[in-house]
């Protein structure tokens, strides 16, 4: 009964190419993000949304593209995978705005 | 926007002693403040919160402190644990930003047995 969920865990993949991460929340709650951590640790929000609909676009090249097909799905598309794409994706979700957020155990992507 | 800024970036203490990480934030208008923790290869938890209505926050050996007019919040954690290295990250957020966040740039906690 994991509560946030993402796959794969680990995905390694050529320089050019287009790649996917899915995720799942079984929370109920109606805000789901996702974050970029880099190799320095930093934890940096890249889209969030609420109910299906996109709220936070952060300055994200638009190679990257969210899609919530429900409240409980945000998948992550990513074209033409650049080295400096490489980091920890990491999916969360949280009840409202301003509250606790879940976070999934992350998606490790490394681009050669 | 919000900006929040989190020292210090690296703390090293001896266990038992006690670990105190800060945080500044710009927005006056933030009313939540979580702490998150990071274990090595794993995903953030949060900890303990705080939110503005309310000044401290205790559970256990960690605490939270707000400090509204200055606009800085503190996680205070004592009789520190080898368990207890992480990387600490605080965050401020508000009602009215419908899912922002803003974290800051994480603590890395070292507890030397």
């Amino acid at each position: 009964d994991t509560a946030v969920s993402q796959t794969p865990k680990y995905l390694v993949t050529q320089m050019g190419n287009d790649k996917s991460i899915k995720c799942e929340q079984n929370l109920g709650h109606d805000t789901m993000y996702w974050y970029k951590q880099d190799s320095k640790k930093f934890l940096k929000i890249m889209f969030s949304y609420n109910n299906k609909e996109l709220i936070i676009n952060e300055t994200v090249p638009n190679r990257f593209s969210p899609k919530s097909p429900d409240k409980a799905h945000l998948n992550l598309h990513i074209n033409s995978l650049e080295l400096g794409d490489s980091a920890v994706y990491f999916c969360a979700s949280s009840p409202s705005g301003a509250d606790t957020q879940y976070f999934g155990p992350g998606t490790r992507l490394t681009v050669l | 926007g919000e900006n929040v800024e989190q020292h210090p970036s690296t703390l090293s203490v001896q266990e038992g002693d006690s670990a105190v990480i800060k945080c500044t934030y710009s927005d006056s208008a933030s009313n939540y403040f979580p702490w998150y923790k990071q274990e090595l290869g794993k995903r953030p938890q949060l900890i303990i919160d705080i939110r503005s209505n309310v000044g401290e926050k205790k559970d256990q050996r960690i605490a939270v402190t707000l400090n509204k007019t200055a606009k800085h919040f503190s996680l205070h954690i004592t009789e520190t644990q080898p368990e207890d290295s992480a990387v600490y990250f605080c965050a401020a957020s508000k009602s009215t930003n419908a899912g922002k966040s803003t974290f800051g740039d994480g603590t890395t906690l070292t507890v030397k047995p």
